[in-house]
Parts: C-alpha cells; structure tokens; sequence
C-alpha cells in the first residue's frame, strides 16, 4: 500500500520569498503524485501532478514540483510568495493500477506581509 | 470549482437523526468518491463509485450508506451517527474509473457536526 508524509504542518514565509513543502511518499510501485491546494471553505483543487513523464513538473499558479525516486521525495515550491498562496497544501500518491489515492495530512502555509 | 456542487454545505445533527448528504457533478464524469476530512488527520477516501458500481468501500462502519443513482449524483446516507463522525465530507468525481492519472475534482464539502 502506497502512503505520504508531509514533514511540517504548518509552514510561514513572509511574501516575496521561497515556499517549500515536504513531501515523502512511499508505494510498492512506481507511483503517480500530486499536490492539491485547499483554501477555505472551498474543496481541494489539482496544483500539478506526476506521473512518470518528466520528474520537474510544472504546475498552476506558478508552483512546480520534482520527483526524485531515489530520495522517494516530491517537494513542492515556488520561487516567491503571494499573499493569495496562503491556504492549506495536500500530497497524495496512488497506484497507477487502481483509484486507491493517499493523501498526507496537509501542510498549513502562511504568507507574512 | 463548480463542477462538483454538495449541498447541504453545513449541517448539525443528533445522533438519532437520519440525514443524507448529495454531491452532483456537471463534468461529465463517470466516477465518485467520498472522503472524510477530520482535524489534523489524512483524508480519508471512504467510496468509490465507477459507472455507478461501488468498487471500493475502505471499512467505513455501516452507520454511513452510500448511493450512486446515476454517474452525476452520489449521497452519503447518515444514520445513528457519533459525535466522532463530525467532520468534513467531501465529494469529488474523476473522468475514468479506472488509473490513477485523472484528476479527481472536488467538491466545497459539507461540514458536519453530530451532537
């Protein structure tokens, strides 16, 4: 079975710097990732997602991500924090052979003025 | 995104209250899920709907029911719930019913409070 942990729960950058987001997977197969935005009271919305073409992928809102197999890792960043990035952010891995998708518990960012 | 609607959004129920949750979606898709949302806690895929056939059930207790009448509509059933089950439950629908690379798109939710 497939699983993500997300390394900080809650994230804080002030505006116009680097956002990073951790992500680990791990799955018995060669995965599928994708990181979600949440906003509040809204649902979760498909930031970008990996599945086995090219390991950096770009995504919308200016976020990218990169596949890295041998740390088992999928980070998610952008290069400068808006105040409107400020929501809660999700990783989820799944098995290409099933609809079984995994989500972490989330990562919190803040965006200081 | 309003391609997936879920009404009610907020709703405050007793534990020997029967209600049910419904999720429409206008993106033509042929698959549904429901997943729980709980405070500080992975979301949690409950059904799967393809075609309007439940093809996965992830040991969710029997108090919750599911029902698929078409590919566009999904309700969760409620019954008997406890105060543990208050939480947000959001649908989501994806093109395909089968592989993982199509996007899942989401509901708001419907934020569930059992007394």
């Amino acid at each position: 079975a497939q699983s993500v942990t997300q390394l900080g729960s809650h994230v804080s950058v002030s505006e116009g710097a680097l956002v990073l987001l951790r992500c680990n997977y791990s799955s018995s197969v060669p995965p599928y990732l994708f990181w979600y935005v949440q906003y509040p009271n809204q649902g979760l919305q498909l930031l970008l997602k990996y599945t086995s073409a090219a390991t950096l992928v770009k995504g919308i809102n200016g976020f990218e991500a990169e596949f890295k197999k041998s740390e088992t890792s999928f980070h998610l960043t952008k290069p400068s924090a808006h105040m409107s990035d400020a929501a809660e952010y999700f990783c989820a891995v799944s098995d290409p052979n099933n609809n079984d998708m995994r989500f972490g518990a989330g990562t919190r960012l803040t965006v200081k003025p | 995104e309003t391609g997936v609607t879920q009404t009610p959004r907020h709703l405050v129920m007793g534990m020997t209250n029967k209600k049910s949750l419904k999720c429409e979606q206008h993106l033509g898709h042929n698959a549904m899920y429901w997943y729980k949302q709980s405070a500080k806690k992975p979301l949690e895929l409950m059904f799967v709907y393809n075609f309007k056939e439940q093809t996965e059930n992830n040991s969710v207790p029997s108090r919750f029911s599911p029902e698929c009448p078409n590919s566009s509509h999904l309700f969760l059933h409620l019954h008997t719930l406890q105060p543990e089950d208050s939480a947000l439950y959001l649908c989501a629908s994806s093109q395909a019913g089968t592989g993982s690379t199509d996007t899942q798109y989401f509901g708001p939710g419907t934020r569930l409070t059992v007394l």
